[in-house]
């Protein structure tokens, strides 16, 4: 069955410092992955996205995530955390097909504190 | 350009009542997919409405259902209210299946 695990269910971290959220995946096919981020009251905004080719991925906001197809990871990077970082994070597998379907399958969620 | 937008933004209802709520995807968008969140289930997936057909559907009671029409515009509608149906709904549209989707603010529904 397809799932996704955020293991990190709260995260605070000082300004400044660099993050690392974590999510693995379990999905039949070659993934598409995707973090959004959810300010309160509000909806989802991409942050990134992995289809295909480098595993390396850049987003908006100077995040970038990895993805590892040996560990069924996709974890999300930051080298330097702003307090406007304060948010929710979801990590997400897209059971997709172009023609076919559509369909988004979310982590729990990573909700972040950022400390002056 | 403008970004999905979803209508009304708050709601407030009485059990067994019925709900209408209305997304405007972005434009060029002809998918539409919804998304119920609640702090005990997280984001779930209801269904997906591409050129007026529903593509995918989740596993919720048929009380939920959902239309597209011809400009793309997506309703869904939730018949016979319970408690449990209070949560933020999300509507995200996208190009076409197999394409990220872009998320709106939500509309929040509250069961009384």
């Amino acid at each position: 069955a397809q799932s996704v695990t955020q293991p990190d269910i709260h995260i605070t971290v000082s300004e400044g410092a660099s993050l690392e959220l974590r999510c693995n995946y379990s999905y039949g096919a070659t993934p598409y992955l995707f973090w959004y981020v959810q300010s309160p009251g509000q909806g989802l905004q991409l942050l990134l996205k992995y289809f295909s080719g480098d595993t390396l991925v850049q987003g908006i906001k100077g995040f970038e995530a990895e993805f590892k197809r040996s560990q069924s990871s996709f974890n999300l990077r930051k080298p330097s955390v702003h307090w406007s970082d304060a948010a929710e994070y979801f990590c997400a597998v897209g059971a997709l097909k172009s023609g076919g379907y559509n369909k988004l399958i979310f982590g729990a969620g990573t909700r972040l504190a950022v400390h002056p | 350009k403008a970004g999905v937008t979803q209508t009304p933004r708050y709601l407030i209802k009485t059990r067994g009542q019925q709900v209408t709520l209305s997304c405007s995807p972005i434009s060029g968008h002809r998918s539409v997919s919804w998304y119920q969140q609640t702090p005990g289930q997280g984001l779930q997936f209801l269904f997906e409405y591409f050129s007026e057909t529903q593509r995918n559907k989740g596993n919720f009671p048929g009380r939920f259902s959902g239309r597209q029409f011809s400009n793309s515009r997506s309703e869904m509608n939730v018949s016979t209210l319970e408690l449990g149906d209070s949560a933020l709904y999300l509507c995200a549209s996208s190009r076409d299946t197999g394409n990220e989707q872009f998320f709106g603010p939500g509309t929040r529904l509250t069961v009384l």
